[in-house]
């Protein structure tokens, strides 16, 4: 079973605070994605990478960052955390992109 | 207007009963139509997946592509506690890259 681990699963931060988002993926997945959830909205897509080094903004790119410098490791980076980036972040991975596997999410608040 | 339109709900039917989920989407060109489930606290695993229009079953899950009236149904037989969750329609964008996650409808299935 593929496995995505989400380093924390509650997060407290204050605003304009910088912000590290964790995933892990042990399946050898080319693609990695970052999501975030709200009521309402679904799931919107952050950034995603379908290589080391390579990544692609998204839909809702504005004040977040990505990093991976694995194959197997994807990290979102919050600059300077605001208030409206309250939200459950979702890591996923894909192998050809169709399926993606998820981890149990971050839920992030900042105060 | 949102690419992909779905009701949130929530939705209580009684166990047993036959459940229809349903989603319409904008995009003539998706080609793939996925169906993920998320229980609470959890991230959104596949349930299942159709390519083009049609049917496709999977147990007690049917899932059905019109794409001429560019609608999406997921339809549970013989519902159970355990089918209560948020279930979440998702066309694959042409390219097969990018998910475009409808809001989801949480489901609750009363014993």
């Amino acid at each position: 079973d593929v496995k995505v681990t989400q380093s924390s699963r509650y997060l407290v931060k204050r605003t304009g605070e910088k912000v590290f988002l964790e995933c892990v993926q042990d399946m050898d997945h080319e693609n990695m994605f970052w999501y975030r959830q709200d009521p309402g909205l679904g799931l919107r897509l952050i950034y995603f990478s379908y290589d080391v080094k390579m990544k692609e903004k998204g839909d809702i790119p504005e004040g977040y960052s990505v990093s991976r410098e694995k194959k197997e490791r994807f990290s979102l980076i919050l600059e300077s955390a605001s208030t409206n980036q309250t939200s459950m972040y979702l890591c996923a991975s894909s192998l050809e992109g169709k399926a993606l596997h998820f981890g149990n999410g971050t839920r992030l608040t900042v105060t | 207007q949102k690419e992909v339109e779905q009701d949130p709900g929530p939705l209580s039917v009684p166990e047993g009963a036959i459940v229809s989920l349903n989603c319409t989407y904008s995009n003539s060109a998706f080609q793939y139509f996925m169906w993920y489930r998320q229980y609470s606290r959890k991230g959104p695993e596949l349930l299942m997946y159709t390519y083009s229009s049609g049917n496709k079953e999977d147990g007690r899950f049917t899932a059905q592509v019109d794409k001429s009236s560019k609608y999406i149904s997921l339809f549970i037989r013989d519902s159970q506690p355990s089918d209560s969750a948020t279930y979440l329609c998702a066309p694959l964008t042409p390219g097969g890259f990018k998910t475009i996650f409808g809001a989801g409808t949480r489901l609750f299935v009363k014993a």
